[in-house]
């Protein structure tokens, strides 16, 4: 079945420094990719997507590329800020199964960034 | 534009009893999504509702029902509460176009404690 894997954390960072976070996932298909993050307290914000092959989202000076040849979505920063920190999800979304409306989450990864 | 919208932020019931909760979707979108969030299981996917009708259902047990109304707020009903339904509750909403579904938006969850 479809799955995500994303790295274990947390990973502590001290401020400016480069974030990458990585992200695999198994899939029958062409899934779409998603990266949300969840601050304290609070539910899932998008924080970028991809729908193809090759495609880049980006957001906030976030990024993360689909790569269908490692499978990978992997997220990365150049220069992480003190209020980044929180927990990222990795997700998909299957296409071509037709269900496009039921979303698989990676396990997530706390991020807590040092000032 | 309203996000999405769910109510009661808390919620603590007693082993037995039954729960409702309730969301509103952003305006304009007909699919809606349920996730239960726990630390030991992550985020998993419970069921989506497109146009007042169950279209994918996860993994959980029949006390677990759903039900959307011709205005696209949905609700989701957990029957005799167990102590393992104590989680976040998280509703996604998202619009349909051309068969697929956009990007899904999250609330704020409800937080239910089972005593």
């Amino acid at each position: 079945g479809n799955s995500v894997t994303q790295m274990e954390g947390p990973v502590t960072l001290s401020e400016e420094a480069f974030l990458t976070i990585n992200c695999t996932y198994t899939a029958t298909g062409y899934p779409s990719l998603f990266w949300y993050v969840q601050y304290p307290g609070e539910g899932l914000q998008l924080l970028l997507k991809a729908t193809k092959a090759d495609d880049k989202g980006s957001n906030k000076g976030f990024e993360a590329t689909y790569r269908k040849e490692t499978t990978s979505f992997h997220l990365e920063k150049g220069s992480v800020q003190v209020s980044d920190s929180a927990v990222y999800f990795c997700a998909l979304s299957d296409r071509s199964s037709g269900n496009t409306g039921k979303l698989i989450f990676g396990q997530g990864t706390t991020l807590q960034v040092k000032p | 534009k309203a996000g999405v919208t769910q109510t009661p932020r808390y919620l603590i019931k007693t082993r037995g009893q039954q729960v409702t909760l309730s969301c509103s979707p952003i305006s304009g979108h007909r699919s809606v999504s349920w996730y239960q969030q726990t630390p030991g299981q992550g985020l998993q996917f419970l069921f989506e509702y497109f146009s007042e009708t169950q279209r994918n259902k996860g993994n959980f047990p029949g006390r677990f029902s759903g039900r959307q109304f011709s205005n696209s707020r949905s609700e989701m009903n957990v029957s005799t509460l167990e102590l393992g339904d104590s989680a976040l509750y998280l509703c996604a909403s998202s619009l349909v176009q051309g068969g697929e579904n956009t990007e899904a938006f999250f609330g704020q969850g409800t937080r239910l404690t089972v005593v």
